[in-house]
């Protein structure tokens, strides 16, 4: 069965200070990848999506990155973090018929 | 461009009583909706999608494309009922918008 994992699940970080959050899925191949954050009142945001190895599409411009270096791995950069990157992560697989989301992470900027 | 509105942040009924959490969407084109939902401490996950036309846990969500709207109904809310729900459409461009969300607090 597929599983999807992200790492970590709290992070504490200092304005300016760079991030790396991953995402990685297990049993399924070519999976289209997405990372989403959730602000409290805001609702679910899509940030990146990929359909691919290198395939990144991003739909809000912003202080963040995303990379995908292997098929089933997703990473979610900032070379250098602010106050209002504060949010829940979260990463998911899918397709039209569903998305898979993973537990996500707490990331409190300070 | 694709929208999806949830015009209640909290909704808040009795256990017992009727529950209706509304959606709306603007979209061009035939859209596929879908209701997703986030139990305290768990994963956000499908409840249902309005292409299968089915109950889950009591839950049934009608698209009228007349109104453009996808609300989801219960008839009988259970306090296990509590959670955060988001109202979602793919717009077949490999993406998912979803709504702000609705967070139900069914009351004992």
């Amino acid at each position: 069965s597929q599983t999807i994992h992200q790492w970590p699940a709290t992070l504490v970080q200092p304005v300016g200070s760079p991030l790396s959050l991953e995402c990685t899925v297990e049993g399924t191949s070519n999976p289209n990848l997405y990372w989403y954050r959730q602000a409290a009142g805001r609702g679910l945001q899509l940030l990146f999506y990929s359909v691919g190895i290198g395939q990144i599409s991003s739909e809000v411009p912003q202080n963040l990155s995303a990379s995908r270096p292997q098929d089933r791995q997703f990473i979610l950069s900032s070379k250098k973090l602010l106050l209002s990157d504060s949010g829940f992560y979260l990463c998911a697989w899918g397709s039209s018929y569903e998305q898979y989301f993973g537990p996500g992470t707490r990331l409190t900027v300070t | 461009a694709q929208r999806v509105t949830q015009p209640e942040k909290l909704l808040s009924v009795f256990k017992g009583a009727p529950v209706e959490l509304k959606c709306n969407y603007s979209y061009s084109g035939s859209p596929e909706l879908f209701w997703y939902v986030q139990y305290s401490r768990q994963r956000l996950q499908l409840l249902l999608r309005h292409i299968s036309r089915e109950s889950i846990k009591g839950f049934t969500a009608d698209l009228n494309k007349g109104e453009t709207s996808f609300h989801l109904k219960k008839p009988f809310a259970q306090e296990e009922d509590s959670a955060m729900y988001y109202c979602a459409l793919y717009n077949y461009g490999q993406n998912f918008v979803f709504g702000p969300g609705t967070r139900l607090s069914v009351l004992p």
